[in-house]
């Protein structure tokens, strides 16, 4: 079982949006700005999306933004295009006796 | 610029060990923070181990603690994770990455991956 909850998978049509949360506790999530998402597509390195909750990758696209309230993140995509399909996984910094933690990751359809 | 290069991955019994490499070219592991994250076959990633720039502080995930070992030889600019006593549940694809500079939480550059295969 993964330390951060992730809904295992979302869907949209081009052009909608879709919003992933990400569920932790207030000793990872909820306490520290340091949630980050990552894109994983099969056979591929992942890729950083979103860092300290809501700044985007140099290389992302502006239509990616992610947000955080109490001890939940989300990462929400607009304008939906088929090159987003992919899986994507949240992560936070959870203090240095526990290190990092990710979700179970989300499959996204699109 | 940045890449990261993993080997050493490959099948092994349980109880056994391998050493994990991670060459670095493009930056210097004397300034970057390092990571490594396993991939398991229908599960999500879990984050594994990582070395500060300074290469004193390290942080080992509970699930692997006592039996895996991150470290760094900085004059041939690589990373390790020495596994050991490995177990079925190790078998991953198991990637290095940087962090994005001091003070910085995120996994900035990943590898393309190693993979751990532990059969009997």
């Amino acid at each position: 079982q993964s330390a951060l909850t992730q809904p295992a998978s979302v869907s949209g049509s081009p052009g909608q949006s879709i919003t992933i949360s990400c569920t932790g506790t207030s000793s990872d999530v909820g306490g520290y700005d340091y949630v980050s998402w990552y894109r994983l597509r099969p056979g591929k390195a992942p890729k950083l999306v979103i860092y300290d909750v809501a700044k985007r990758s140099s290389e992302t696209s502006a239509r990616f933004s992610g947000s955080k309230s109490g001890t939940t993140a989300s990462l929400t995509i607009s304008g939906l295009q088929a090159e987003d399909e992919a899986d994507y996984y949240c992560c936070s910094f959870a203090g240095t006796a526990t290190g990092w933690v990710f979700g179970g990751g989300t499959k996204l359809t699109v | 610029q940045v890449q990261l290069v993993e080997s050493g991955g490959g099948v092994v019994q349980p109880g056994g060990s391998l050493r994990l490499s991670c060459a670095a070219s493009g930056f210097s592991l004397t300034t970057y923070g390092m990571h490594w994250v396993r991939l398991a076959p229908g599960k999500g990633l879990e984050w594994v181990a990582f070395i500060h720039y300074n290469g004193d502080d390290k942080y080992v995930a509970d699930s692997v603690k006592g039996r895996f070992t991150i470290s760094r030889d900085t004059s041939q600019n690589t990373l390790y994770l020495q596994v050991n006593s490995l177990r079925l549940e190790d078998t991953a694809m198991y990637f290095c990455a940087k962090d994005d500079s001091v003070g910085t939480y995120q996994l900035q550059s990943w590898g393309q991956g190693t993979l751990v295969t532990v059969s009997s």
